[in-house]
């Protein structure tokens, strides 16, 4: 079966950097995907990685290792928009995403 | 493009009686999901169509539950008869068919369902 563990919240200062971590396991694997949710809003798409390494974009970062099953996303330079819940999803061999309980990200002025 | 269109955007009901939401996916896009999001579960996928045709809806919690897509640019999910523990945000997402690259998944704004 697919298990996504990631924190459920985190505090973080404006200006600062902070970095959200998701660790998973799967039997089948094509892609991580990094979703953000803001409070009463749909999720909306921030980033996706099926190879090892670091994708950046902007002020968000996204990294992936499949050996270890471990993702996580970096945000720089915070801003309080920024607060808001990111949700790490796995797909599965069937193409299908297995979402995560997501980390609820709190920014601090 | 519009987007996905999701209506209506806030439900009250009364336990028992029958709820209808609809969605509208982006034009083009071969996917069409279901999700149903609470506190305690998180973003849980309830069933989801390729082309039209349901795929998977072993999401569907119970018998209660049922989808339709009858054309590409309409779907709706049935919830007869209600209950309080169906309150949730359901949200319908669409989605290009994965080719080996990737594929995001455009939600919704979702429709608040409260049932009392």
């Amino acid at each position: 079966g697919q298990n996504i563990d990631q924190p459920t919240e985190m505090t973080a200062t404006e200006g600062a950097i902070v970095q959200i971590n998701c660790t998973y396991q799967t039997s089948g694997f094509n892609g991580l995907f990094w979703y953000q949710q803001h409070a009463g809003e749909a999720p909306t798409f921030l980033s996706y990685n099926v190879l090892d390494g670091l994708e950046e974009k902007g002020r968000f970062s996204s990294f992936l290792s499949r050996s270890k099953g471990y993702s996580y996303l970096l945000l720089k330079e915070l801003q309080m928009k920024d607060s808001a819940s990111y949700l790490c999803a796995l797909m599965d061999s069937n193409y299908q995403l297995i979402w995560g309980a997501g980390t609820k990200l709190i920014i601090k002025p | 493009d519009a987007g996905v269109i999701q209506s209506p955007r806030h439900e009250v009901t009364e336990m028992g009686q029958e709820v209808t939401l609809r969605c509208k996916p982006i034009s083009g896009h071969d996917y069409l999901f279901w999700y149903r999001q609470t506190m305690m579960r998180g973003l849980e996928l309830l069933i989801y169509f390729n082309n039209n045709v349901p795929i998977d809806d072993s999401g569907m919690p119970e018998d209660r539950f049922s989808a339709k897509m009858p054309n590409a640019s309409f779907s709706t999910l049935k919830i007869q008869p209600s209950e309080p523990r169906d309150s949730a945000v359901y949200f319908c997402a669409s989605s290009l068919a994965p080719s080996g690259a990737f594929y995001e998944q455009y939600f919704g704004p979702g429709t608040r369902l409260t049932v009392t």
